[in-house]
Order: structure tokens, then sequence, then C-alpha cells
């Protein structure tokens, strides 16, 4: 199957800082996502992207399909974007979510 | 509803009872998966429903796991004779359908003692 690798796997950020984190899969997909899971445990949806640039606030984030990457900006972080941050996408039939290995974010005061 | 909506929130049960976890898919969802994530680790794949189709079992761990969509709406996930190594959060996602975006619910938190 198709594997997805995410980088860093773990961030430590002052608040107020900026970050890039980067999701990578060996294979095309054509429905990736974002998730951002807080300290609860609640998966929320951030982007869905297949492909191109989309802006929500302090987040964007870009899916360059055809180089198999996608990036997840945060800028001016705050305390609360601490969480795991996991990209994902459906496998051609739509039978598994499958899941990167996500980022460990710890935003500090 | 609005979203997809988990019940209970938390279950905490003896070892070698049965619960049932119920998710509410987002209304006209076609699509409906399980997972589940134990501590400190990643999204396990339990169970996925499309449909009226035969539901892709493969991530059952074992028979003591089941579970069912009933009207093409609703679904149950039953663990039979609970383990300890059981305890962990179990999500349910729902999806529009056509390999659109995933939506998952709150989760519930399975403690098992």
């Amino acid at each position: 199957g198709i594997q997805v690798e995410q980088s860093p796997p773990d961030l430590i950020l002052q608040e107020g800082a900026n970050s890039t984190l980067r999701c990578n899969f060996s294979d095309s997909v054509n429905n990736l996502q974002w998730f951002h899971q807080n300290p609860w445990g609640q998966l929320i949806n951030l982007f869905y992207i297949p492909s191109g640039t989309k802006q929500n606030g302090r987040l964007s984030a870009t899916t360059v399909a055809t180089e198999r990457y996608s990036l997840l900006y945060i800028s001016s972080s705050q305390t609360t974007d601490s969480g795991v941050y996991f990209c994902a996408f459906l496998t051609g039939g739509g039978n598994k979510l499958t899941f990167g290995t996500g980022t460990q974010l710890k935003v500090e005061l | 509803g609005a979203g997809v909506s988990q019940s209970p929130s938390n279950k905490v049960t003896e070892k070698g009872k049965d619960v049932e976890l119920r998710c509410d898919p987002i209304s006209g969802h076609t699509a409906l998966y399980w997972y589940r994530q134990s501590l400190g680790q990643g999204l396990e794949f339990l169970i996925y429903f499309q449909g009226n189709s035969a539901p892709d079992k493969s991530g059952l761990p074992s028979d003591r796991f089941s579970a069912e969509r009933t009207g093409g709406s609703v679904s149950t996930l039953t663990i039979q004779r609970t383990q300890q190594e059981d305890s962990a959060v179990y999500l349910c996602a729902s999806v529009r359908g056509g390999n659109t975006e995933a939506f998952f619910g709150q989760g519930t938190r399975l403690t098992v003692v």
C-alpha cells in the first residue's frame, strides 16, 4: 500500500513562531486531508486539499500531488495549536483512511 | 445532525464484560469507518461500511469484535469479553462518498479494568 511519512516527528515552538510540517507519500493520492488531534484526543479537520493551496486564518496548506508531498504552515503559533498533526488520505477504493505518522507539536509561552 | 456523534464519551467496564459503542454519522454520508487509538499510538483501522455493500472487516483484531450498521446510518461496534488490551479511544468517521472529506466524532474512551 501507499506509505505516508511526516516530518518532523516532534516539534517545540515558542509562542509566536512559524513552522512548516511536511507529509510525503509514496504514490499518487487525490484526497489528502490534514487533521489536528487536540490534547483531548479529538480529530479536527483542518484542510481537505487534494492539490493546490488553501488558507484558513493562521494556517495554510499546499499539496503538490505530482511531487507527492503536502505542507502545512502554521504562523504566529499559539499554545492552543499544541497536539498532533496528521495527514491522511483515502485509498483508491475508499476502503481505508490511511494516516501519516504524525507530528507532535508543543507550543510554549 | 451537524457532525458525527459518538456515545458514550467514556466507558469503564470490567474485564470479561461486553460493551457496545455507538456512532451516528453525518446525515447523507454513505461511508462509515471505525478506528481505535491506544495511548500514545497512531490510528488503527478497524472496519469500513459503504452503502449497502459488504463491510470491509479486515482491521478487526479478533472475533470478539463485531460491528453493524443499520439502515445505512447508525453503527454499533460491539466488543465481547473485553480484555485490558482493548482499552483505547474508539473513533468513528463518516464520508459523503466519492473519496471526499472524512469527519470524525469525538470518540469513546474505553477503559477495561
